[in-house]
């Protein structure tokens, strides 16, 4: 059974800060990735990555980063928080490289800036 | 860049009807549409997928249609029940990403 987790269920951090959300698989999955979800807005890809060390932009980087030093493990890093990236961030895994197999969520961090 | 439109965004059907979801995609590469339900509070879980060498796909209540012509496909779900309240997700693969429609709100009457 694949488990996603994710660091934190809820986080209020201040305007300026560096937060980091980090997220664990534990089924050797190639494929990790981080999507934000709004009300109205659906799921929206904001990195993702097919290996170690690689990172590949998705729809809407811009104010994050991110990282991959170890497979099981893929790291969103906001460097300095705004409001606007008041969301809920879901995390997600898939076996591997290419788009057609079934991605696996993580339960979602809510995060709040304030 | 592939493009998913989905509709409508919020959908009450009595318990026992029917319930229907469209969506649109753009990029005639797209060979995979997977759906998701999210029940509330709860993370994304992929409910049926099809691919496009195929037109329909069915799993017990749950029909996916794929008309690639028109670049349509469609979730049907039959004598809908309470659990299937929830917010689905259409998606479209596109290069090594999937893209996801904006989700509809399914809520089943009593």
């Amino acid at each position: 059974d694949v488990k996603v987790t994710q660091s934190s269920r809820y986080l209020v951090k201040r305007t300026g800060e560096k937060v980091f959300l980090e997220c664990v698989q534990d089924m050797d999955h190639e494929n990790m990735f981080w999507y934000r979800q709004d009300p109205g807005l659906g799921l929206r890809l904001i990195y993702f990555s097919y290996d170690v060390k690689m990172k590949e932009k998705g729809d809407i980087p811009e104010g994050y980063s991110v990282s991959r030093e170890k497979k099981e493990r893929f790291s969103l890093i906001l460097e300095s928080a705004s409001t606007n990236q008041t969301s809920m961030y879901l995390c997600a895994s898939s076996l591997s490289a290419g788009s057609s197999y079934e991605q696996y969520f993580g339960p979602g961090t809510r995060l709040t800036v304030t | 860049g592939e493009n998913v439109e989905q509709h409508p965004s919020t959908l009450s059907v009595q318990e026992g009807d029917s319930a229907v979801i469209k969506c649109t995609y753009s990029d005639s590469a797209s060979n995979y549409f997977p759906w998701y339900k999210q029940e509330l509070g709860k993370r994304p879980q992929l409910i049926i997928d099809i691919r496009s060498n195929v037109g329909e796909k069915k799993d017990q209540r749950i029909a996916v249609t794929l008309n690639k012509t028109a670049k349509h496909f469609s979730l049907h779900i039959t004598e809908t029940q309470p659990e299937d309240s929830a917010v689905y997700f259409c998606a479209a693969n596109r290069d090594d990403k999937i893209i996801f429609g904006k989700g509809t709100r399914l809520h089943i009457l009593p």
